[in-house]
């Protein structure tokens, strides 16, 4: 009963470069989200999707991008790493936007 | 666009109740969630609150209404593992995959 699995657990990055954190989840949900919570702050909304291949823009999509080609993936690709986008990174999936989301462990991402 | 606000910090004592107070100016408004949150851990699911009133759940109760954008949540009989931050999160409502969330409320219990 794996839930939502994100990896890595931990990253560090140096300006400039590229990577991509991994999301799956085996519930079946037709939603799935990215968020990034910087110290003492609630959750900030990156990109989310509603079903395979529809994705859309949260409050602070600048610097990454998503897609979704299967039901249980949602990767988050950074495309040039800065300092800014140090944060704690998670993941949640639910099965409608009125039910509960299920969130990972998290990626706790530093940039230097 | 939405705005939630929540007070910062709390403190109560074991064994006493609190109340965790969320109001909200938004664009459209399809639901409220409460998610409980561990320092170091990921936020887990208390409630939902779509129509006015309260809801139930356990020590946990958590209210609505509508008309005046604002929404609480109620622990009873509070216990030490109930230190975590509380977070209020608004649904949006025309993206129905877009929730949107305040900045949490840290609450610390004391002996």
């Amino acid at each position: 009963n794996a839930g939502v699995t994100q990896t890595p657990k931990f990253q560090v990055l140096k300006t400039g470069q590229s990577m991509t954190l991994q999301c799956a989840q085996d519930m079946n949900h037709e939603y799935m989200s990215w968020y990034r919570q910087d110290p003492g702050m609630g959750l900030r909304l990156i990109h989310y999707s509603v079903g395979a291949g529809i994705t859309d823009q949260g409050e602070v999509p600048n610097g990454y991008n998503v897609s979704r080609s299967t039901t249980e993936d949602f990767p988050l690709r950074l495309l040039s790493a800065a300092p800014s986008q140090t944060s704690v990174y998670f993941c949640a999936s639910s099965r409608t936007g009125a039910t509960e989301a299920f969130f990972g462990q998290g990626t706790r991402l530093t940039v230097v | 666009g939405q705005n939630i606000d929540q007070p910062t910090e709390m403190t109560a004592t074991e064994g006493a109740i609190v109340q965790i107070n969320c109001t909200y100016q938004t664009s459209g408004f399809n639901g409220l969630f409460w998610y409980q949150q561990h320092a170091g851990e990921a936020p887990t699911f208390l409630s939902y609150n779509v129509l006015d009133g309260l809801e139930e759940k356990g020590r946990f109760s958590s209210f609505l209404s509508r008309s005046k954008g604002y929404s609480y949540l109620l622990l009873k009989e509070l216990q030490m593992k109930d230190s975590a931050s509380y977070l209020c999160a608004v649904r949006d409502g025309t993206n129905a995959g877009k929730s949107t969330f305040g900045d949490g409320t840290t609450l610390t219990v004391k002996p």
